[in-house]
């Protein structure tokens, strides 16, 4: 059974940084890109972040891009998003998903339950 | 922000036909990309539920259905059930932006 376990979520202040954290267990992680996808209060699903199999390809979305960096950890079963100059529009449930492709092309199969992200002072 | 677009909601009576649109671009669903749907109950994480433009993952009911047409695509659900419920969202990828993954911006059905 596929399972993605989000951890590391929490009340920061804006400016701050956080490190999550997503434990894969059930399949090949090292045969699969991986991906973050958040969820603002009361909103709908955003895009994060991507990286495929190998960590040869990665995107971000704009919203991030140079403040967020997402990594993987093969030999863990592990996906990292570390998140830097954090603001309120951060606040978010985020998701770990699992693609379907190793590489960033597929749909998201299996998603965790996801950690929350609250960005306040 | 999504650049695909959906109906913020549509609604039906037990047993009836909806559909919900996902109306897109040149750069995502009209370059020939695939899309792909998700449900979300309350309170709980996404589900895929169309992946490949109409294929089901099994244990989807083929209640649910999916289509695509030009820069659109299009959900239905037939023999609508109160289960059903729920924030839908389709998903594509888009060639123009540096975010690869693109939603949509979601649809709630209510059965009334």
């Amino acid at each position: 059974e596929v399972q993605l376990v989000e951890s590391g979520g929490g009340l920061v202040q804006p400016g701050r940084s956080l490190r999550l954290s997503c434990a894969a267990s059930g399949f090949t992680f090292d045969d699969y890109a991986m991906h973050w996808v958040r969820q603002a209060p009361g909103k709908g699903l955003e895009w994060v972040s991507g990286i495929s199999w190998n960590s040869g390809s990665i995107g971000y979305a704009d919203s991030v891009k140079g403040r967020f960096t997402i990594s993987r950890d093969n030999a863990k079963n592990s996906l990292y998003l570390q998140m830097n100059s954090l603001r309120a529009e951060d606040t978010a449930l985020y998701y770990c998903a699992k693609d379907n492709y190793d590489i960033l092309t597929g749909y998201l199969n299996y998603w965790g339950q996801g950690t929350l992200v609250t960005v306040s002072s | 922000q999504s650049v695909l677009t959906q109906p913020p909601s549509v609604s039906g009576a037990p047993g009836q036909r909806v559909t919900i649109s996902c109306t897109g671009s040149s750069s995502n669903i009209g370059a020939g990309y695939d899309v792909h749907w998700y449900q979300q109950l309350p309170g709980t994480a996404p589900k895929l539920l169309i992946y490949g433009n109409s294929n089901r993952p099994s244990g989807v009911p083929d209640r649910f259905s999916g289509s695509k047409s030009g820069t659109s695509a299009s959900l239905a659900i037939t023999g609508l059930q109160a289960e059903d419920e729920a924030d839908y969202y389709c998903q594509s990828y888009d060639s123009s932006l540096s975010g690869l993954y693109v939603f949509g911006t979601g649809t709630k059905v209510t059965v009334l």
